[in-house]
């Protein structure tokens, strides 16, 4: 079964630089989220997008963006990368149809080294 | 605000052992529970999934209850092997396709 691809899987950046990471949800799932995991620590919650429009904001960075697509691909944007944006990045997929609360999917990650 | 508490921090048992990794949480408006796996340096894997109006789920050796009254749910593992060594994290949904708030986990080591 089709799983959450996340990419890249790896992603090494310098101090100030800007990098994207892309997340393809499960085929049918209409909600997307984003979350940061430091070392040794619990995953943070960033964003997430319902049916391609922003559903809650959690410890997003002023200099992080993301957007879900048409097609329900999401993007995050990192800008002006600090040496403490080094984390484990996770998308997770789920579907919410009416009141029924999906179960959560998540990718393999996207670790983001900043030197 | 919704604070989720795993109890213990880590735990250590032989082989064979049935063991119980305990979460809290401190608002009981939660639409579901769920816990999860992760090995060092990989992603989150599904294992349970509590709906707010069950009170358990079972898939193989593993059992997880729910009391929204308490604030409490528990991950009973039957029969521990090594291979069940990793962190557990349960995390709670507060409302539909809001986020989802983790506890700090529970790192688990089955000794051969």
């Amino acid at each position: 079964a089709a799983g959450v691809i996340q990419s890249p899987r790896h992603l090494i950046k310098e101090k100030r630089e800007t990098a994207t990471l892309k997340c393809y949800p499960i085929p049918r799932h209409d909600t997307v989220y984003w979350y940061q995991q430091g070392p040794g620590q619990d995953p943070q919650f960033l964003i997430s997008f319902y049916e391609k429009m922003q559903s809650d904001k959690g410890s997003i960075p002023d200099r992080f963006s993301a957007q879900q697509f048409s097609d329900y691909h999401s993007e995050l944007n990192m800008s002006s990368l600090e040496l403490g944006d080094s984390a484990l990045y996770f998308c997770a997929s789920s579907l919410n149809s009416g009141r029924a609360a999906g179960e959560l999917f998540f990718g393999e990650g996207s670790r983001l080294t900043v030197l | 605000k919704q604070e989720v508490t795993q109890i213990p921090a880590a735990l250590s048992v032989p082989e064979g052992e049935n063991l119980v990794l305990n979460c809290s949480f401190t608002d009981s408006a939660i639409y579901n529970l769920q816990w999860f796996r992760q090995d060092p340096g990989k992603g989150l894997t599904s294992l349970l999934l509590i709906q707010s109006s069950q009170r358990e789920q079972t898939s193989g050796r593993l059992n997880a209850s729910l009391d929204k009254s308490s604030g409490r749910s528990t991950l009973y593992i039957a029969a521990s092997q090594p291979g069940d060594s990793a962190t557990y994290l349960c995390a709670v949904l507060i409302s539909s396709a809001s986020k989802i708030i983790f506890g700090s986990g529970t790192r688990l080591s089955i000794r051969p």
